[in-house]
């Protein structure tokens, strides 16, 4: 079956550190790999997309994230966690086989601490 | 374009009444998602549609809820009759055919029934 981890419900970081958020899919077909950002009370907003290109991504506000296939992972990275980061993170796949054509992990809160 | 559009963007309605949700996609795109986000339940996914033919409607709750998309540029999500747990924010999404390109989501409709 397709499947999104994300392996974190809640990630909590001092401002100024890494990020790390952590995303594994399983998969039996090549997929694109997407991270969406959900601040409070508002829409969701695409941060960046694997689309089997260069495997290491850059998306918007600092974020990247690698694909790494051998490990079926996508996970999000920030060199240095601003105040404004905290939000939820959804790590999204999507195939072009099967009946689900998007799939999204359950999210992970980013808290940032001053 | 203007992205995808969904009225109403709050709802508060009593419990027993009916509830219309509106949603207009991106031009072009084929697919059109609903979404239902709690803090219990997280991000679900009620129905989809692909060229406006509903595919997977297993999230669908019960059958108080419905969802048509009678064109192109038009999807509801009605609920009838309304109750308490029903409350939540709604968000409508639309994406093309090709898996390797995101899905673009509303501002979403809070709805509170009471």
């Amino acid at each position: 079956a397709q499947s999104v981890t994300q392996l974190d419900s809640h990630v909590s970081v001092s401002e100024g550190t890494p990020v790390l958020l952590r995303c594994n899919y399983s998969s039996s077909y090549s997929p694109s790999l997407f991270w969406y950002v959900q601040h409070p009370n508002k829409g969701l907003q695409l941060l960046l997309k694997y689309t089997s290109a260069a495997t290491l991504v850059k998306g918007i506000n600092g974020f990247e994230a690698e694909f790494k296939k051998s490990e079926t992972s996508f996970h999000l990275t920030k060199p240095s966690a601003h105040m404004s980061d905290a939000a939820e993170y959804f790590c999204v796949v999507s195939w072009n086989s099967g009946n689900t054509p998007l799939v999204f992990g359950k999210g992970t809160r980013l808290s940032v601490i001053a | 374009d203007a992205g995808v559009i969904q009225s109403p963007r709050h709802e508060v309605t009593e419990m027993g009444q009916e509830v219309t949700l509106r949603c207009k996609p991106i031009s072009g795109h084929d697919y059109l998602f609903w979404y239902r986000q709690t803090m219990m339940r997280g991000l679900e996914l009620l129905i989809y549609f692909n060229n406006n033919v509903p595919i997977d409607d297993s999230g669908m709750p019960e059958d108080r809820f419905s969802a048509k998309m009678p064109n192109a540029s038009f999807s509801t999500l009605k609920i009838q009759p309304s109750e308490p747990r029903d409350s939540a924010v709604y968000f409508c999404a639309s994406r093309t055919d090709r898996g390797d390109t995101e899905a673009f989501f509303g501002q979403g409709t809070r709805l509170t029934v009471v």
